[in-house]
Formats: C-alpha cells, sequence, structure tokens
C-alpha cells in the first residue's frame, strides 16, 4: 500500500544551526505535501505546505523542497531557535486521503 | 474563535468498558476526521466522514465506531472490542474532503485503559 517514509527520527542541532527533515512518498497520485509541527500534549499544525506543480516554498526561516519524479521531498529550517524543538510530521496526500510519515523528533539546543 | 474542540484532555477507563471521546468543530467545515497516534508512528487514519449522516472505515477501523448526525460533531466510541485501545486520539477537519489540503487539528485526548 501507499507509504511515507521520514528520516531521521530524531535529530539534535545547535541553535542556530539548519535542519533538514527527509521524506520520500511511493503514491504517484500525490499532489499535495503538507508539513506539520507537533508540540508536546498538542495536536499537530501545519507550518508550511507545498502542492506538485512547484518545485519549492520559503517562508522566513522555513522551506520545502519537492522532486516529483524521484518522489521525494524535504523540509529545511535555517538558524533554528529553541522553540523549533517539536515533532514535525510529513504527509502526502491525493485526494482526501493523506499518509503520515512517522516524524521527526528536533531538539534545539541553546 | 472558530477552532476544533477535543474533550476530555485525558480519560480513563477499565478494560472492558466502551468509551467516546468528544470532537466539535465551529469551522464550518464538511470533513472530519479521526486518527490514532501511537509513539513512534505517524498518524493512523481510523474513519473518516465526508459529509452530515455519512462516514467511511479508515486503515483501523476495528473495534471503534462513530457517528456524525451533526455537521460540527463527530464523536468517537472506543469500544471493548478494541484490542490495544490507549493511545493518543486526534480529530481533525477539513474544509472539503474532495481536493487535498490542510486538516486542522484537535488538541487530542489521551486514553488510558488498564
Amino acid at each position: 500500500g501507499e507509504n511515507v517514509e521520514q528520516h531521521p527520527s530524531t535529530l539534535s542541532v545547535q541553535e542556530g544551526d539548519s535542519a533538514v527533515i527527509k521524506c520520500t512518498y511511493s503514491d504517484s497520485a500525490s499532489n499535495y505535501f503538507p508539513w506539520y509541527k507537533q508540540e508536546l500534549g498538542k495536536g499537530p499544525q501545519l507550518i508550511i505546505d507545498i502542492r506538485s506543480n512547484v518545485g519549492e516554498k520559503k517562508d522566513q526561516r522555513i522551506a520545502v523542497t519537492l522532486n516529483k519524479t524521484a518522489k521525494h521531498f524535504s523540509l529545511h529550517i535555517t538558524e533554528t531557535q529553541p522553540e523549533d524543538s517539536a515533532v514535525y510530521f510529513c504527509a502526502a496526500s491525493g485526494g482526501f486521503k493523506t499518509i503520515f510519515g512517522a516524524g521527526t523528533r528536533l531538539f534545539v539546543k541553546a | 474563535d472558530g477552532g476544533i474542540t477535543q474533550s476530555p484532555k485525558y480519560l480513563f477507563r477499565k478494560e472492558g468498558q466502551n468509551v467516546t471521546l468528544s470532537c466539535e468543530q465551529n469551522l464550518n467545515h464538511d470533513a472530519m476526521y479521526w486518527y490514532r497516534q501511537d509513539p513512534g508512528q505517524g498518524l493512523r487514519l481510523i474513519y473518516y466522514s465526508q459529509i452530515v449522516n455519512d462516514f467511511q472505515k479508515g486503515d483501523i477501523a476495528e473495534g471503534y465506531s462513530v457517528s456524525r448526525e451533526k455537521k460540527e460533531s463527530f464523536p468517537l466510541t472506543v469500544t471493548s472490542a478494541q484490542k490495544n485501545p490507549t493511545a493518543f486520539y486526534l480529530c481533525a477537519s477539513s474544509p472539503s474532503w474532495t481536493g487535498a489540503g490542510e486538516q486542522y487539528f484537535g488538541p487530542g485526548t489521551r486514553l488510558t485503559v488498564t
């Protein structure tokens, strides 16, 4: 069946460094790729998304890249801050069905 | 404030009891979803509803039931048939089930069954 693989499962960076999280998907019909941030004890919140007709999107310190041919997409966080510490989920969606990655726990050390 | 609410935040039950988790949204969204989250895993879809009075099984529906009698409400019942019910449950909604788009999540309910 369709799946989304996400790496790494845990990522620790120094404050001010960059963080990169990568995902691959299997369903060729996927055309929407959101990234969610989940803080402890809370529900996930959308931080950035990209659609299949775009290769890159940026919003301040956060950027997402998409390679549809390779079925890869990545989240880039620059100038990380302690408040960026959370679990990040990628997802791939085609129509109503959304498949989530297993999550990356990001630690930003002050 | 517009949003999606879940209650209670923490729920404890004895094995063999059914329990119902509440989910309400005032975003006027047509579609609603229930996910289960276990440590180290992504979100797994339990049930979804595209419109009032309609719902469909997701990937892990066994041992769960839902209803969608009102647009704003989508309660989930965890029955005694669910073999491993202890988990974090997330409810979400989206404007329409057609076309991929953002899902808005509630704060979640942590269910512990002993």
